[in-house]
């Protein structure tokens, strides 16, 4: 199966500091990547899929980006309710597999 | 609005059975695969389980294969995953997912997702 690594694992931001996670694939996915936030005690919800586009209702602040194995998502100007866990998904191969998550953290 | 509710979810022994549901609305729900992921308490999402549009292909996680069935009754819009011979590794959050769009027989992603039942496997 294909492992994605996401990196840093925790990402210690100030609001309005510009945040950037990143998730590797051990091998291509092509475009078929995804991110996703949870917050605590909630479900995860759908940010980006195939890797740029942004799922509705999501705020212009986050985007995505890459292809291939490399990937990241921005989040330009991070609002307080930004602060959550990351995760980015991978559909281009079976079975879906998810990262292990990057939590961005108030500093 | 799309909308999903998960039940089902307890204590249960090591070794017994649950059948969790997911109850959909908003959507056809014969038209989409479906869905189940879970959560261990403080850990990262894992796929478990999909469903075929078509209701009758199943796939599974090797770590739930032969013990996990994922089913539908489409006359209550339900998606159901009956699991047996359970254990302590199974204890998560598990959450019902509808795909965000299906394309040429696949469906990708998961959007959006139910609320989530906690399944707990103790003595």
């Amino acid at each position: 199966e294909i492992v994605l690594t996401q990196s840093p694992a925790t990402l210690s931001l100030s609001p309005g500091e510009r945040a950037t996670l990143s998730c590797r694939a051990s091998q291509s996915v092509g475009s078929y990547l995804a991110w996703y936030q949870q917050k605590p005690g909630q479900a995860p919800r759908l940010l980006i899929y195939d890797a740029s586009n942004r799922a509705t209702g999501i705020p212009a602040r986050f985007s995505g980006s890459g292809s291939g194995t490399d990937f990241t998502l921005t989040i330009s100007s991070p609002e307080p309710e930004d602060f959550a866990v990351y995760y980015c998904q991978q559909r281009n191969k079976w079975p879906p597999t998810f990262g292990q998550g990057t939590k961005v953290e108030i500093k | 609005e799309v909308q999903l509710l998960e039940s089902g979810g307890g204590l249960v022994q090591p070794g017994g059975s649950l059948r969790l549901s997911c109850t959909a609305s908003g959507f056809t729900f014969t038209s989409y695969a479906m869905n189940w992921v879970r959560q261990a308490p403080g850990q990262g999402l894992e796929w478990v389980s999909t469903l075929g549009s078509e209701g009758y292909n199943t796939y599974y996680a090797d770590s739930v294969r032969g013990r996990f069935t994922i089913s539908r009754d489409t006359s209550r819009n339900t998606l159901f995953l009956q699991m047996n011979n359970l254990r302590a590794d199974d204890t998560a959050v598990y959450y019902c997912a509808k795909p965000r769009y299906c394309r040429d027989g696949n469906c990708y992603y998961f959007d959006p997702w139910g609320p989530g039942t906690l399944v707990t496997v103790s003595s």
